[in-house]
């Protein structure tokens, strides 16, 4: 199976920072990569899809570049509402697989 | 507009199975697969399973292979997740959700189902 690995686990940030999470694949999943941000309680919110497309709605203070085996999540300016955990999900060939997770405080 | 609405909260004991349903509306259901997600207490998100409600092909994670069950009704619009002999280790959040388009990145979440497993 195609593991990721996701860091930092955490990642200590103020608002105004630019915020990058880092996300590694075992072997090449072309593009086939999605980010998603989830809050306690709540399901995951997709943010960005097949690496770099951002999804509509979602503030354009996103960003997401990469392809084959590293990705990057970016956030060009945090904002309070952006105080969450985030994850990397594959989905180029089953099993998919999700990152461990980024905790953003 | 798509919405899934998932049943409620479980409790288990150590041994028994559970059934978790997914109920699908605001599209035609048989045109995108459901995937099943769960979530551990404070830990991350974990894939389990693929279905296409179009022809019943099925995805699974290895380690459920045995003892997970996906299925959909295509007469209700609603997938169902059948996990057997649960142990403390199932104790999670159970999701169902839906991809946004060709891709399986995951745009559409149902609430989730709280499943705990305690003697």
């Amino acid at each position: 199976d195609i593991q990721m690995t996701q860091s930092p686990s955490t990642l200590s940030a103020s608002v105004g920072d630019r915020v990058t999470i880092t996300c590694r694949a075992s072997q090449s999943v072309t593009n086939w990569l999605a980010w998603y941000q989830q809050k306690p309680g709540k399901a995951p919110k997709l943010l960005i899809y097949d690496a770099s497309s951002l999804e509509s709605g979602v503030p354009s203070r996103f960003s997401g570049s990469g392809s084959g085996t590293e990705f990057t999540l970016t956030i060009s300016s945090l904002q309070p509402d952006d105080f969450a955990t985030y994850y990397c999900h594959r989905y180029n060939s089953y099993p998919w697989t999700f990152g461990q997770g980024t905790k953003v405080e | 507009q798509v919405h899934l609405e998932q049943s409620g909260g479980e409790v288990k004991k150590p041994g028994a199975s559970v059934k978790v349903s997914c109920k699908a509306s605001g599209y035609t259901f048989t045109t995108y697969g459901i995937t099943w997600v769960r979530q551990a207490p404070t830990q991350g998100l974990e894939w389990m399973a693929w279905i296409s409600p179009y022809n019943g092909h099925t995805n699974l994670a290895q380690k459920f292979q045995g003892r997970l069950t996906v299925t959909t009704d295509t007469s209700t619009t609603t997938a169902h997740l059948d996990l057997r002999n649960l142990t403390s280790d199932d104790t999670a959040v159970y999701y169902c959700a839906r991809a946004g388009g060709y891709g399986g990145y995951l745009l559409y979440w149902g609430q989730g189902t709280l499943v705990t497993v305690s003697s």
